[in-house]
């Protein structure tokens, strides 16, 4: 079953802007990953973030996790064109933490 | 390297057809995927293999049949597929490790999938 589902599920913003997607969760995790696919193509591991950890930044991502609302979200500053796929949070499952489970997605348009 | 590759892109088979699907990694991970993917929905897990060995088979129907023949490799092996098998499969690699008997999860390194069309 599903274990984390994004919010929204689909956002259009111009480039130049920031985008902000979101992913609850519901039972207790290790790590969140973040992951964008582009049409068609494999996924793109974005970033890790650990249970201990509240806030990370890669580049211009900025990723925070919220245990005690079992939430994450992903911000995207100054996004591109080039940013426009499908971006997905995944959480291991509880006892087999080698496997993930994704959520269903959020599209994101990133308009020139 | 941290490449995954899949070969073939593309694939087209009847439902009396025999082919393979192929996936190869050199960044010596120990744990290797393989996922289904239909439009617009996230990827689902089918098999996964650590140390060669299947570790998790998700409940999939047996006319897929993987294989891992070394720690680079990863084989699924198609046979007698029904139309409602067509999607993109990819396949994964992450690190496996077992420390103090947790296994950690990493992340996962995908290929660019193989789309797969059953006629």
């Amino acid at each position: 079953s599903q274990q984390g589902e994004e919010d929204p599920q689909a956002l259009s913003i111009q480039e130049g802007e920031n985008a902000t997607m979101n992913c609850s969760y519901k039972t207790s995790i290790n790590n969140l990953q973040w992951y964008r696919q582009n049409s068609g193509r494999g996924l793109v591991h974005l970033i890790l973030i650990r249970s201990n950890e509240r806030e990370k930044h890669s580049g211009r991502l900025r990723v925070t996790l919220d245990t005690s609302k079992k939430s994450s979200s992903l911000l995207i500053t100054a996004s591109r064109a080039a940013d426009t796929a499908s971006y997905f949070c995944a959480t291991p499952i509880t006892g087999a933490n080698s496997k993930l489970t994704f959520g269903k997605g959020i599209t994101l348009s990133v308009r020139p | 390297d941290t490449e995954v590759t899949q070969t073939p892109k593309h694939l087209v088979m009847g439902m009396t057809n025999k082919k393979s699907l192929k996936c190869e990694q050199h960044m010596g991970h120990r744990a290797m995927y393989w996922y289904k993917q239909k439009a617009k929905k996230p990827p689902e897990l089918m098999f996964v293999y650590s140390y060669e060995k299947l570790s998790i088979n998700e409940s999939v129907p047996s006319r897929f049949s993987p294989e891992c023949p070394n720690s680079s490799l990863l084989n699924l092996h198609l046979h007698a597929l029904q139309p409602e098998d067509s999607a993109l499969y990819l396949c994964a690699s992450s690190q496996f490790l077992i420390l103090a008997g947790v296994v950690p999860t990493y992340e996962q390194y995908f290929g660019p999938g193989t789309r797969l069309t059953v006629t």
